[in-house]
């Protein structure tokens, strides 16, 4: 149990347009989901954290209006890069906690690779 | 805000021997837990063990076992009897235990220990 999975894998945009990144909890419901960046050869640094229903939080530096969240549904929260730029070019993930037996840890999605050209 | 230290950025070890991870960290919090997570070439995160600060008793899972100092801030990961799939990058990582004890922050992780495998 406790799949998460994004789409797409892999993005290609040009700079100036927005992309959208999808993170579905596949069997359990998501109460809280938490986005992640990853830079080449460096670690995780957190983004933001959404509830169900509710405004993300985002971490200090990072721009809301940049990267919208929405986390409209239990299994379903999305990531959207507006005005996409080079420096946006990052490995995206995602993670998951629900409740119960779900509430043991984060579940992390298999990543997104953004490149903005 | 809590920071998360790995000194070694990259180790080594033979095939069936034993390797220790180090991590540190910085809080000023009481009730908090603590993961060790593996990332291997295909970037999915895994968890491979986790620790509840109010517990003295130090996690294991079959081969990986930790040793958590909670005053010394320490938690370091050993792994026993290496073998080629462990090869990865292990990262050490915190997260507040929040008021309800259930939390609900995010993690903060350490820069990462590449762990190398010499058959």
């Amino acid at each position: 149990g406790a799949v998460v999975s994004q789409h797409p894998s892999r993005v290609i945009c040009k700079s100036g347009t927005s992309v959208k990144i999808e993170c579905r909890s596949l069997d359990f419901q998501a109460t809280t989901m938490f986005w992640y960046r990853q830079f080449p050869k460096q670690s995780l640094m957190l983004m933001a954290t959404s509830n169900e229903g509710s405004k993300a939080t985002y971490e200090q530096g990072v721009e809301k209006d940049k990267f919208l969240i929405n986390h409209a549904s239990l299994t379903l929260s999305t990531l959207t890069v507006t005005s996409a730029h080079p420096e946006d070019s990052s490995f995206y993930i995602c993670s998951a906690r629900g409740s119960g037996w779900a509430s043991y840890e984060q579940y992390f999605g298999p990543g997104t690779r953004l490149t903005v050209t | 805000a809590q920071t998360v230290t790995q000194s070694q950025p990259e180790m080594s070890v033979q095939e069936a021997e034993t390797v220790t991870l180090s991590c540190t960290y910085d809080t000023s919090e009481s009730d908090y837990y603590l993961f060790w997570y593996k990332q291997p070439p295909s970037r999915q995160m895994i968890l491979v063990i986790r620790q509840e600060a109010y517990k003295q008793q130090n996690a294991t899972e079959n081969r990986f076992s930790v040793n958590f100092q909670k005053a010394a801030k320490s938690f370091s990961l050993k792994i026993s009897d290496s073998q080629l799939g462990d090869a990865a990058m292990y990262f050490c990582a915190y997260r507040s235990a929040g008021l309800s004890g259930g939390g609900a922050d995010g993690l903060t992780f350490g820069k990462g220990t590449h762990l190398i495998i010499q058959p």
